[in-house]
């Protein structure tokens, strides 16, 4: 079955460290995106890939990077200039054939925690 | 600014009976999507309904139908015969403008309900 794959699921990163969390799909989906969910914010966006290495900074890019090498993968790097990363994180596709009524496919997401 | 409101952090409803979950929504263009979304525990954000802006027609699918009001530029999700699988977090979304080859979505704080048996 098509769909997004997010890894691993709990991620845990020291004070300092740079980790880097994975999305893939096969669905064949031009446009890739990583939200951000912090309780009681909704989501937010972080960046976002319309096509191969081409990408473009959302609402809080500040403290990420990403990278679009393959159609399939888009993934994000939390740095350590990111000074709150403790967040669920979602990663989202959508074909560019699609109509405006089809809403995002999500990955299950990685919840990353800051010890 | 384009924004996105919704009001109730919580909601409960009884097995079977039906359940509004209310959204606002703020913009200045003449063209837009709502978009409900539905977020079980395990995290996965699900896609539910859509309603477009020209569509004179309230969205359904389903057990879930969109009450869409455009005067009051509201977009509340209707969702009949509650069930227990219900249980999750509901998030309204809106589509921005078509920039750098897509089109971007902004989300609401999201409504937790809670079905009871």
């Amino acid at each position: 079955d098509g769909g997004i794959t997010q890894s691993p699921k709990y991620l845990f990163r020291k004070e300092g460290q740079n980790v880097t969390l994975s999305c893939e799909q096969n669905l064949n989906h031009d446009a890739m995106y990583w939200y951000r969910q912090d309780p009681g914010q909704g989501l937010r966006l972080i960046y976002y890939s319309q096509i191969v290495n081409d990408f473009q900074k959302g609402d809080i890019a500040e403290g990420y990077s990403v990278s679009r090498e393959k159609k399939e993968s888009f993934p994000l790097t939390v740095t350590s200039a990111q000074k709150n990363p403790t967040a669920f994180y979602l990663c989202a596709s959508k074909a560019s054939t699609e109509g405006l009524g089809d809403g995002y496919t999500f990955g299950s997401g990685t919840r990353l925690t800051v010890v | 600014a384009q924004k996105i409101t919704q009001t109730q952090p919580g909601m409960f409803v009884q097995e079977k009976e039906a359940v509004t979950l209310d959204c606002t929504y703020d913009t200045s263009d003449q063209s837009y999507g709502l978009f409900w979304y539905k977020q079980p525990s395990s995290g996965e954000m699900i896609f539910l309904i859509y309603q477009g802006s020209y569509d004179e027609q309230n969205a359904t699918e389903g057990r879930y139908s969109l009450n869409f009001q455009k005067a009051r530029k509201s977009a509340n999700l209707v969702i009949s015969a509650s069930q227990l699988g219900d249980s999750a977090m509901y998030f309204c979304a809106m589509r921005e403008g078509y920039t750098s080859g897509t089109y971007k979505y902004i989300f609401g704080t999201g409504t937790r309900l809670k079905v009871l048996a």
